[in-house]
């Protein structure tokens, strides 16, 4: 079935560096995927929308040179934070558009990323 | 705007019991549900989802959800629940003129042996 690795599972960086967050489709092509963002205890906050050569589409309130999306190819999308502050500790988490008949697609999360700044 | 919202945000049951979980959504038009399980510290998992068609939809591991339009509801069922069902549960819905998916505030599910 359709599997998505993201990378790195954690990470621990310091205030004021930049961290950057893999998102892999392994069996088939996504173009388009989606960044989320989980606070302990609560839901799955939609960040953006990365689409395959193009700019991604961000959610109202997410500050779009903070959090860069790449999406530069149909297997690859990355979400950069940069200058990381401890208020960006978070679960992230992304999911790509699988494959399936004809509209009926789905979707296929990765296993998320712990990020704790410091 | 498109929401959807789980109003039970924690559930203890014992093995055997019954669970129904609910999820209500705001769209107005045209809306497929879903409704994923994330065990501790593993992704998302896909129990079951509703596109159209018969609004009792079968999932995986026993689990089976009910579309009622009349209530805006997509309740998340199962006779019998067992220990490994122990996880969070999130429902999530996605409107036709929309790609990404909007999730509930998530319930976890504890399941006492």
């Amino acid at each position: 079935g359709a599997v998505v690795s993201q990378h790195p599972s954690w990470v621990i960086c310091k205030s004021g560096t930049s961290v950057k967050i893999e998102c892999r489709s392994l069996d088939f092509q996504a173009t388009t995927m989606f960044w989320y963002r989980q606070f302990p205890k609560q839901s799955l906050m939609l960040m953006a929308t990365s689409n395959e050569g193009s700019k991604a589409t961000y959610e109202q309130g997410v500050e779009k040179d903070k959090f860069l999306i790449n999406h530069a190819s149909l297997t690859l999308s990355t979400l950069t934070v940069t200058s990381a502050h401890p208020e960006d500790s978070s679960f992230y988490i992304c999911s790509a558009m699988s494959p399936r008949q004809g509209f009926n697609y789905g979707y296929t999360f990765g296993s998320g990323t712990r990020l704790t700044v410091v | 705007a498109q929401s959807v919202s789980q109003h039970n945000h924690h559930v203890i049951l014992s093995e055997a019991a019954s669970l129904e979980l609910g999820c209500n959504y705001s769209y107005g038009g045209t809306v497929n549900l879903f409704w994923y399980v994330q065990y501790p510290g593993q992704h998302l998992q896909l129990l079951l989802k509703y596109f159209s068609g018969d609004p009792l939809v079968k999932g995986i591991k026993g689990f089976e959800a009910e579309f009622i339009k009349s209530k805006f509801s997509f309740n998340l069922r199962k006779p019998s629940v067992q220990w490994s069902d122990t996880a969070e549960y999130f429902c999530a819905g996605r409107d036709t003129g929309r790609r990404a998916l909007t999730f509930g505030s998530g319930t976890r599910l504890q399941v006492q042996p």
